[in-house]
């Protein structure tokens, strides 16, 4: 069964990048169906798409955000990333990995919450 | 992108059924046969409850159904019981000058 994890900081200071890696396990991240997406949620709201990659790298990105986010995947580590540039504390939310088709996830992390603050 | 339309709350006595609209555009839920439904309790992460509009993964009960017309998406969820209270999000295909996805602002199911 395809399981997911977030890691990294916890906090991070404004104006520097936020870097979360999501480890796959249970299964391929080489699925040629599927794609590993990030979501997040700040304190007390809704879901936000932050973008999604596909096996092969090519990405897809919130447009409001799309300027300051990188994902990436390491088919070889069973692993994708996401990095968010320039952050502020309207970036403190908890980070959800997720995996599915473009539109749906069905697999998610248990989610990880960074703060932004000096 | 705007966020999709959703009531901020809605509730049920148990054993009734509940509906949720989330509304769109033609961009979005019109547009596309690509509208998904998440239940999420408190601290924890979403589940996948309804994708593709009306499909239910492996597991998820019966009891949860979904339809579209036009630019609106609903959930409905019959039988009420009390592990339902939870947040509902939508979301939804939604294509600009590139693809992507649309959640809905989320719906709080308090079962009275």
């Amino acid at each position: 069964q395809l399981q997911l994890r977030e890691s990294g900081p916890g906090l991070v200071k404004p104006s520097e990048t936020l870097s979360l890696t999501c480890t796959v396990s249970g299964g391929t991240i080489s699925i040629n169906t599927y794609y590993w997406g990030w979501i997040r949620q700040a304190p007390g709201r809704g879901l936000e798409w932050i973008g999604e990659i596909f096996y092969s790298g090519t990405t897809y990105y919130n447009p409001s955000l799309k300027s300051r986010v990188t994902i990436s995947i390491d088919t070889s580590r069973t692993q994708f990333s996401l990095k968010l540039d320039s952050v502020t504390a309207a970036d403190t939310a908890v980070y959800y990995c997720a995996s599915g088709l473009f539109d749906s996830k069905g697999t998610w992390g248990q989610g990880a919450l960074v703060t932004v603050s000096s | 992108q705007s966020a999709l339309t959703q009531p901020a709350s809605v509730s049920g006595s148990p054993g009734q059924s509940i509906t949720i609209s989330c509304s769109g555009s033609n961009s979005d839920i019109g547009g596309y046969d690509y509208v998904s439904w998440y239940q999420q309790h408190p601290g924890k992460a979403p589940k996948l409850l309804i994708y593709d509009v009306t499909n239910r993964p492996s597991g998820v009960s019966d009891r949860f159904s979904g339809s579209k017309s036009g630019n609106t998406a609903s959930l409905t969820i019959s039988g009420l019981q009390a592990e339902d209270e939870a947040d509902y999000y939508c979301s939804s295909y939604t294509v600009t000058t590139t693809k992507g996805v649309l959640f809905g602002g989320g719906t709080k199911l308090t079962v009275l």
